[in-house]
């Protein structure tokens, strides 16, 4: 079964260099979350968006943002990197049955891991 | 705002032995609770998910959890562990009522199995 693709890998970059990380989902799921996961800590949730618009925020920094584009794939853009960003980026896709509280499990890319020097 | 604590940061067993790893969270309303596995160098799985009804849920590779509601738990539970339980373990909430369907996670607990 397809799974939802991440791409880099991984990845390399010098402080207060641009960093754009690629989230295809699974084919028919509509929603994608962002979660960072530091050095040996838990995910944070960065970012998600449902049908290519932002459905909520979490504690993404204002040097990131990020899109859904029409095939549902996902970027995460990364400015000004700092040590701190360093991490494992992951994303995750779901199939949203539209707005009732019903939970639609998430399913979980590898992972790209940045590294920042 | 939910959040979840793993009190267990790290757990060392011998094969066979049983396993609990205790997961409390807070917040008053509806809860949805789950555990995810994530063995090393890979990405995180889903292990088992608790919604309504049944407060003991069973999901793959023999673990099972219970929500106990007066006590805000949710501690996965597996009789015989083996070597390729090996992984870190994260519980997580979502609160489907206040809209917001991202995870919250607990800080994991990484399970070492010795054969």
């Amino acid at each position: 079964a397809a799974g939802v693709i991440q791409s880099p890998r991984h990845l390399i970059k010098e402080k207060r260099e641009t960093a754009t990380l690629k989230c295809y989902p699974i084919p028919r799921h509509d929603t994608v979350y962002w979660y960072q996961q530091g050095p040996g800590q838990d995910p944070q949730f960065l970012i998600s968006f449902y049908e290519k618009m932002q459905s909520d925020k979490g504690s993404i920094p204002d040097r990131f943002s990020a899109q859904q584009f029409s095939d549902y794939h996902s970027e995460l853009n990364m400015s000004s990197l700092e040590l701190g960003d360093s991490a494992l980026y992951f994303c995750a896709s779901s199939k949203s049955e539209g707005s009732s509280g019903d939970y639609n499990e998430q399913f979980f890319g590898p992972g790209t891991r940045l590294t920042v020097l | 705002a939910q959040s979840v604590s793993q009190h267990n940061h790290h757990v060392i067993l011998s094969e066979a032995a049983s396993l609990e790893l205790g997961c409390n969270y807070s917040y008053g309303g509806t809860v949805n609770l789950f555990w995810y596995v994530q063995y090393p160098g890979q990405h995180l799985q889903l292990l088992l998910k608790y919604f309504s009804g049944d407060p003991l849920v069973k999901g793959i590779k023999g673990f099972e959890a219970e929500f106990i509601k007066s006590k805000f738990s949710f501690n996965l539970r597996k009789p015989s562990v083996q070597w390729s339980d090996t992984a870190e373990y994260f519980c997580a909430v979502t609160a489907p009522n206040t809209g917001r369907r991202a995870l919250t996670f607990g800080s994991g607990t990484r399970l070492q199995v010795q054969p």
